[in-house]
């Protein structure tokens, strides 16, 4: 069964700072990842989608990479806002069946 | 503008009282997506639907129930043997089966016990 691991739980930077968030899945076999944004007692946005086939996709300050075969994506903010302020979640889409979603990273940007 | 509409925004559920939270697209999208969130956890899946009159279980499905009647519309109801149901609840959508496309979602309703 596929799990999908977000590590840190929590993280808080000052503004400016460049961060890297970290998103990690057990089974390789995937279609897309994606990363969504989540505002406190809001629905999720959809930031940024990484078929299986592509390496990376980038959006604005936000850069998005795949490595299948390791399990492994990482969410790069560059120049970190307070409106960056949110808790970012991963899931991994394996076909024709539902997403496999992570927990989240919660993270606060400190002006 | 199209989007995903979930009403009412805040329910409040009695003791052995069953109640349905409404989703609505129009973004024209073929499946759609319930979801529970709770604090510190991810989203589980409660029901899916990939197309009209017909839907799946997902991991966490007792306790509710789901209709799909129009390709627009699919309520959740959450029934009185759902013991523990405060949470918040998200709606999705997504554009054929979803294979490499982004799953839009709704506002959310949060359901508490009175």
């Amino acid at each position: 069964k596929q799990e999908v691991t977000q590590i840190p739980a929590a993280l808080s930077v000052p503004e400016g700072e460049n961060l890297v968030l970290n998103c990690s899945f057990t089974d390789s076999a995937i279609y897309n990842l994606q990363w969504f944004r989540q505002d406190p007692g809001k629905g999720l946005t959809s930031l940024l989608l990484i078929q299986s086939s592509q390496r990376e996709q980038t959006s604005g300050r936000l850069n998005a990479s795949l490595d299948k075969s390791s399990g492994r994506s990482t969410l790069y903010i560059a120049a970190s806002q307070p409106g960056d302020s949110a808790t970012y979640l991963c899931a991994v889409n394996a076909g024709n069946t539902p997403l496999v979603f992570g927990k989240g990273t919660r993270l606060s940007v400190i002006a | 503008d199209g989007g995903i509409t979930q009403s009412p925004k805040y329910l409040f559920r009695k003791e052995g009282q069953n109640v349905t939270l409404s989703c609505e697209q129009n973004l024209n999208h073929d499946a759609m997506y319930w979801y529970r969130q709770d604090p510190g956890q991810g989203l589980r899946l409660i029901y899916y639907s990939q197309i009209v009159n017909d839907f799946q279980k997902g991991d966490i499905a007792e306790g509710y129930s789901v209709s799909r009647e129009k390709k627009e519309s699919f309520p959740l109801t959450v029934t009185s043997a759902q013991k523990n149901p405060t949470a918040f609840y998200l709606c999705a959508s997504v554009r054929g089966q979803g294979i490499n496309q982004p799953q839009h979602f709704g506002d959310g309703t949060r359901l508490s016990i009175l």
